[in-house]
This record gives structure tokens, C-alpha cells and sequence, in this order.
């Protein structure tokens, strides 16, 4: 069975610019968790979604937003990046909302130059 | 306000040797305790777990012992190889939604 898959794997852009980011949970699993890790550090939680609906979200700034598609697959996107949004981005997906076992992603590499 | 923390930041072991990490929280609220283990350029993947109504875990070479009256819960890596050599999370929640990690040890076993 496939894991959670992100893309890309690897991502540069300039201050200013806009990023999404596109994640796919394992096969059955409906729930679906992004996390921010900056080099050095854990991840941070930034959103949960299950069934479309938004059910959790860190303490990120407006400029983060996501979505859940019907196929439960996910978007992160990052509008007005800042040099300090640079990390490793990880999906995780868990089979319901509440899922304790959550399998991550192997990540977004996001540079901001 | 890190709401876990986690020591050492970065452990060297002899192969054989025993690891050992630790957490400590502040939020009784917090329910599952799971370590992670996360290799250079891969997302973290899930060790072993445990609840607060037990006091110990273990899973082969990995065990995790919680102590509730201290909010503390440490990982122990018996026999360590260096085939473990990794960063390790700790992390707590609540019923399985948001997800607090520690910032992480660095463990390299010496051959």
C-alpha cells in the first residue's frame, strides 16, 4: 500500500510569492494534519482537516490556509511568503478525526530566498 | 510556550549501549505520548505510543516509561545499533487531534 505521498518534494521561491502544497493520505484514511518543521526543530501543527471541514488549527498567521478535496487529498497554501517560512513541510493522515496514529509524509523542502 | 520538552538535545552511544530520552509535559489534559523517529530527508514515523494509565511499554528493543505524578515519559533504546542512529520526537495530544512535539534528540550510535 502507497503511504501518505506529498509534492513536490522540493520547492524555491522568492519573498512575496505564493506556494501550495498538495498531500494525499493513505487509501481510507479521511483525516489529514499539516505541520511546519523548521531545520532543528519538531514539527509544528498548522491545520487538521477531516471530511472537508477544518478541525484544528495552530498558531499560524491568516497567510496559511489549506482545503480537503472529496477525495480527502489536501492543499496547503502559503500566500506572501517571508524568509522565516523556509522549512520542511509534513503531511500526516490518520484513518479518522482523532486518529491518534498519524503516518507522516515524507515532506516539502520550502526555501524562500 | 513549549508545551514539551525534551532532553538531551543530542546523545552519543556505544553500539550495545542503552539510550535513554526523555519528556516532560504540563498539560494533564494530554492522553497519548507517542516517540517518533525521523531519518535525514524523511518524515517522522511512529515508534511505539503509550496512554497515561500505564506505566510502561515495550515493543522490542524500545520501551517508553511514564511516570504521570511527574508528567515525565522517557524512551529507552536497549542494545542500541547503529542502524538507530536518528532524531527522535517525543510528542503528546488530546484524543488524537493537535499533536505537540518536543524539539527533538539527535542520537548517534558509535560502532
Amino acid at each position: 500500500d502507497a503511504g501518505v505521498t506529498q509534492s513536490p518534494t522540493h520547492l524555491i521561491k522568492t519573498r512575496g510569492q505564493q506556494v501550495t502544497l498538495r498531500c494525499s493520505p493513505i487509501s481510507g484514511h479521511k483525516s489529514v494534519s499539516w505541520y511546519q518543521q523548521v531545520l532543528g526543530q519538531g514539527p509544528q501543527f498548522i491545520f487538521q482537516y477531516y471530511e472537508k471541514e477544518e478541525r484544528g488549527r495552530g498558531n499560524f498567521p491568516d497567510r496559511f490556509s489549506a482545503r480537503q478535496f472529496p477525495n480527502y487529498s489536501s492543499e496547503l497554501n502559503v500566500n506572501a511568503l517571508l524568509l522565516g517560512d523556509s522549512a520542511l513541510y509534513l503531511c500526516a493522515s490518520s484513518l479518522v478525526h482523532g486518529g491518534e496514529t498519524q503516518y507522516f509524509g515524507p515532506g516539502t523542502r520550502l526555501l524562500v530566498l | 510556550q513549549q508545551q514539551v520538552k525534551q532532553s538531551p538535545q543530542s546523545l552519543i552511544v556505544q553500539k550495545g549501549g542503552i539510550s535513554i530520552i526523555n519528556c516532560a509535559y504540563e498539560n494533564t489534559a494530554f492522553d497519548y505520548f507517542p516517540w517518533y523517529q525521523q531519518f535525514p530527508g524523511k518524515g517522522p514515523a511512529l515508534l511505539i505510543a503509550i496512554r497515561p494509565d500505564v506505566s510502561e511499554k515495550k515493543e522490542g528493543r524500545f520501551t517508553i516509561s511514564f511516570n504521570k505524578s511527574a508528567k515525565q515519559f522517557s524512551l529507552h533504546i536497549m542494545d542500541s545499533q547503529p542502524g538507530d542512529s536518528a532524531t527522535y520526537f517525543c510528542a503528546a495530544s488530546m484524543t488524537g487531534n493537535q499533536f505537540y512535539f518536543g524539539t527533538g534528540t539527535s542520537l548517534t550510535v558509535i560502532p
